[in-house]
């Protein structure tokens, strides 16, 4: 059985830092890109980032509200994902999903989903 | 970025009604759309992907259709586990954008 179990949100002033991870198992973590995807209270779905497979060098992508103050990354050994918050906003609280990204056809698509951990950034 | 909107915002209905649930993306997505469900207090759940597929597991009575910038959700038949709020996400190209959400309810 496929399971994300996220971890690490919690209560941070503006400009703080936070570490997400995302503990992996039931399948084989290494094959698959990964993705963040969060959802403000009350609100929809904002996609975060996302990391590539080693075959892909790892490679990321991030949400321009994002970019230059979070990072993706992976430990195959560990099937874990983490998400590095720095410089956090108001505008950052969520809930935080971790997904799997599977092929379909020719793009890629989220098929499973963690329950979400709640970054709630306030003074 | 590809804008993605949807309509209606909301729909009451019944059990044993059939819905239909639109998403218009902002330019050409070609059929890179997926649809989700989405529970109070849950996670989303991939219902379609590729515009018209349906993933594994999830029930025959709702389909896809729709390919370029207009795209449709159709619930067939719904049924009590049926209520939520259903989205659209465009995977076409970076950054992936969802639509603001269809809240379907009890009539």
């Amino acid at each position: 059985e496929v399971q994300l179990v996220e971890s690490g949100g919690d209560l941070v002033q503006p400009g703080g830092s936070l570490r997400l991870s995302c503990a992996a198992s039931g399948f084989t973590f290494s094959d698959h890109y990964m993705d963040w995807v969060r959802q403000a209270p009350g609100k929809g779905l904002e996609w975060v980032g996302r990391i590539r497979d080693k075959a892909n060098g790892y490679a990321t992508d991030y949400a321009a509200s994002v970019k230059g103050r979070f990072t993706v990354s992976r430990d195959d050994f560990w099937n874990s994902l983490s998400l590095q918050m720095n410089n956090l906003k108001t505008e950052d609280t969520a809930v935080y999903y971790c997904t799997r990204a599977i092929r379909g056809e020719h793009r890629f698509y989220f098929d499973f989903w963690g329950q979400g951990t709640l970054v709630t950034v306030s003074s | 970025d590809i804008q993605m909107t949807q309509s209606p915002s909301s729909v009451s209905a019944s059990v044993g009604d059939r819905v239909t649930i639109t998403c218009r993306a902002s330019q050409d997505i070609s059929g890179w759309l997926a649809w989700y469900q989405q529970k109070p207090g849950k996670a989303p759940k991939l219902l379609i992907y590729a515009a018209s597929s349906l993933q594994s597991g999830v029930p025959s009575r709702f389909s896809g259709s729709g390919s370029g910038t207009h795209f449709t959700l159709t619930i067939h038949s719904l049924q009590p586990e049926d209520f939520a709020t259903y989205f659209c996400q465009q995977a076409n190209s970076f950054p992936f954008t969802f639509g603001p959400g269809t809240k379907v309810d009890v009539k």
